[in-house]
């Protein structure tokens, strides 16, 4: 079945640490999305891409990184820069940018 | 659904009765609207969705309504179960990316 991956669901991380999200989708679209959601707001976008070898920021990009080197995967890494990194992590696709997007099932990080 | 349902507005109803869940969008210049669901511990789905022309759209039990002059937006689920439990929020598309709504927790009880 096409869908995409997010893994893993729950991750835990030391301070000073960088930590990588998964995300792969197989689903073949082109645009690909990090979202940050906590309690009671509505979903961040952190990066996003629109095709293979490009990335723009979002709305709160500070202390996070992307790559874009595959179609099919788009890494989030929390750096030791993200003070306040606990939060539920969302990758989104869709088939060009600002068009529907699938969502993945999401990791939830928190500090150790 | 875990913490993401702590402090959002809450509708709480019974089985079989219908539900309505209304989100407020900011931008005039918004052309088109998703409605998704969110169950406890799993990624946003896609429910329906509706473009600016239009004012009604109808899936299987499940309706959107789109009022332009008040930039308000509605998701009315028929005979709603169980199952319907979760958070409902919306997405407009503006300028640029998908803007989300923070969320209504729906609350059904057998």
């Amino acid at each position: 079945d096409g869908g995409i991956t997010q893994s893993p669901k729950y991750l835990f991380r030391k301070e000073g640490q960088n930590v990588t999200l998964s995300c792969e989708q197989n689903l073949n679209h082109d645009a690909m999305y990090w979202y940050r959601q906590d309690p009671g707001q509505g979903l961040r976008l952190i990066y996003y891409s629109q095709i293979v070898n490009d990335f723009q920021k979002g709305d709160i990009a500070e202390g996070y990184s992307v790559s874009r080197e595959k179609k099919e995967s788009f890494p989030l890494t929390v750096t030791s820069a993200q003070k306040n990194p606990t939060a539920f992590y969302l990758c989104a696709s869709s088939t060009g940018f600002n068009q529907p997007q699938h969502f993945g099932d999401g990791t939830r990080l928190s500090i150790l | 659904g875990e913490s993401v349902g702590l402090h959002l507005p809450t509708l709480s109803v019974q089985e079989g009765d219908n539900s309505i869940i209304n989100c407020a969008y900011s931008n005039s210049a918004s052309d088109y609207f998703i409605w998704y669901k969110q169950e406890s511990g799993k990624g946003p789905q896609f429910i329906i969705d509706i473009r600016s022309n239009m004012d009604k759209r109808q899936g299987q039990r499940v309706t959107v309504l789109l009022n332009k002059t008040v930039k308000h937006l509605s998701l009315q689920i028929a005979a709603t179960q169980p199952g319907d439990s979760a958070v409902y929020f919306c997405a407009e598309r503006g300028y640029s990316t998908l803007t989300f709504g923070k969320g209504t927790m729906l609350l059904v009880s057998p």
